[in-house]
């Protein structure tokens, strides 16, 4: 019930190219979806996050589709660059106000 | 404006002594958050403190953690006596409120030998 899937587990993209991230949770009572974005060595750090009222929220390259009936939701990178090579987390809050992380995905983007 | 700092980033300890983590969170932060990140997995909490009041310390394994924060301010995780399934990176976390955005420190990677 308080679990967050995530995948893929490590994903390649060519420089230029569109990465897609998947997440999808069990819980309706989830108010808020988070991705955080982890450099080898550093904490997450907040990327984008969005509320189940709203489908989509865009800023610069980065996107998050949400589905509130299929209960999923994707982080999408456009344009990717080396420098977007990271682990990327899913996070749902519930309804006590803690983050529950996905596993991570590893992006790797080749030049 | 300093971000949430934690001490030390690396401790190797033998297994059976006891290790702690300093955190001191943002400046006005009134929640703080103790993760556990274990190598290829997302965080997971141990604790959360609103002010100095722990309001959820369900995942934290009681036994041989312990965590306080005196005066609501900075916080200190312990481990006693450690494990070697304890060594991960402890990740400290706060916010202004419990439903506001999280920012997390650098945190501790712990090597139990």
């Amino acid at each position: 019930q308080q679990q967050v899937k995530q995948s893929p587990q490590s994903l390649i993209v060519q420089k230029g190219g569109i990465s897609i991230i998947n997440c999808a949770y069990e819980n309706t009572a989830f108010d808020y979806f988070p991705w955080y974005q982890q450099f080898p060595g550093k904490g997450p750090a907040l990327l984008i996050a969005i509320r189940p009222d709203v489908s989509e929220k865009k800023e610069g390259r980065f996107t998050i589709s949400f589905n509130k009936s299929a209960k999923q939701f994707s982080l999408h990178i456009m344009d990717s660059q080396p420098g977007d090579s990271a682990t990327y987390f899913c996070a749902a809050r519930g309804s006590q106000g803690n983050l529950i992380f996905g596993k991570g995905t590893k992006l790797s983007v080749k030049p | 404006e300093a971000g949430v700092v934690q001490s030390p980033r690396y401790k190797i300890i033998e297994k059976k002594q006891p290790v702690a983590f300093w955190c001191n969170p943002i400046s006005g932060h009134n929640t703080l958050y103790w993760y556990l990140q274990n190598l290829g997995q997302g965080p997971e909490l141990l604790i959360r403190y609103e002010n100095e009041e722990a309001v959820d310390d369900s995942q934290l394994p009681k036994d041989r953690f312990s965590a306080e924060r005196l005066k609501g301010v900075d916080s200190t995780l312990k481990i006693q006596p450690a494990e070697l399934g304890d060594s991960a990176v402890y990740l400290c976390a706060s916010s202004w409120q419990g439903n506001t955005e999280a920012f997390f420190g650098q945190g501790t990677r712990l090597t139990v030998v």
